[in-house]
């Protein structure tokens, strides 16, 4: 969905670099999601927001941290990259309406060398 | 955290019907979905059904849903190479931050 943008789209970083993902939205949205997705176990949940001050942890947050910087904009950062990091990452927005079908960006392919 | 599970691959021929399969656990789920990726691409929006209805139809689709065995099918007919992807199916769960739980995903595969 071009109304949700992610940058970079590809990334290819070392082991203990610190690499910052970032995710727009056009929507509106005051919901916003971090989700990885890994061959054969779907996509999970790192940290999702409701808004701008309430950043909740997702699933699988250790090793992770997330900076919502305005309602349009909510970032990702791996402080130390390791190589079990490699993976699909997905940013997705939602409203705050029932059910929330959530709307997602194109994704950025992580590897951790 | 809930559980939802879908086969891993599916393979039909051009034409032919494709069924999609998916269970979950979690009984509170409020609304069903289907997202569709493409190679390379994020996940698409193809239909959902609220969890008080049996069917839901648009066009090539079919969603079906069995609430007592906490079953979903998505039903596509006619099928065309241009759908193949992986399809996964995600619950959202009437507690909690609209968070969804996804499936492994089906890769379906057709076959021209």
């Amino acid at each position: 969905d071009a109304d949700v943008t992610q940058t970079p789209r590809n990334r290819i970083t070392k082991t203990g670099k610190r690499i910052m993902l970032e995710c727009s939205q056009t929507k509106g949205h005051d919901r916003m999601y971090w989700y990885r997705q890994d061959p054969g176990l779907g996509l999970r949940l790192i940290y999702y927001s409701f808004d701008v001050k309430d950043i909740n942890k997702g699933e699988i947050s250790d090793g992770y941290s997330v900076s919502r910087q305005a309602q349009a904009k909510f970032s990702l950062s791996l402080e130390s990259a390791i190589p079990n990091q490699t993976a699909l990452y997905f940013c997705a927005t939602s409203d705050s309406t029932g059910g929330g079908t959530q709307y997602f960006g194109p994704g950025t392919r992580l590897t951790v060398l | 955290g809930e559980d939802v599970e879908q086969s891993l691959f599916l393979s039909v021929r051009e034409g032919d019907s494709s069924v999609i399969n998916c269970t979950y656990t979690d009984s509170s789920s409020t609304y069903l979905y289907w997202y569709k990726q493409e190679p390379g691409a994020g996940l698409q929006l193809l239909t959902y059904i609220f969890s008080n209805m049996d069917m839901k139809q648009d066009q090539r689709l079919t969603v079906l849903l069995n609430k007592k065995d906490k079953h979903l099918s998505l039903r596509i007919a006619d099928t065309q190479t241009g759908d193949s992807a992986i399809y996964f199916c995600a619950e959202a769960p009437l507690t909690g931050a609209n968070n969804l739980f996804f499936g492994t995903g089906t890769r379906l595969t057709v076959i021209p």
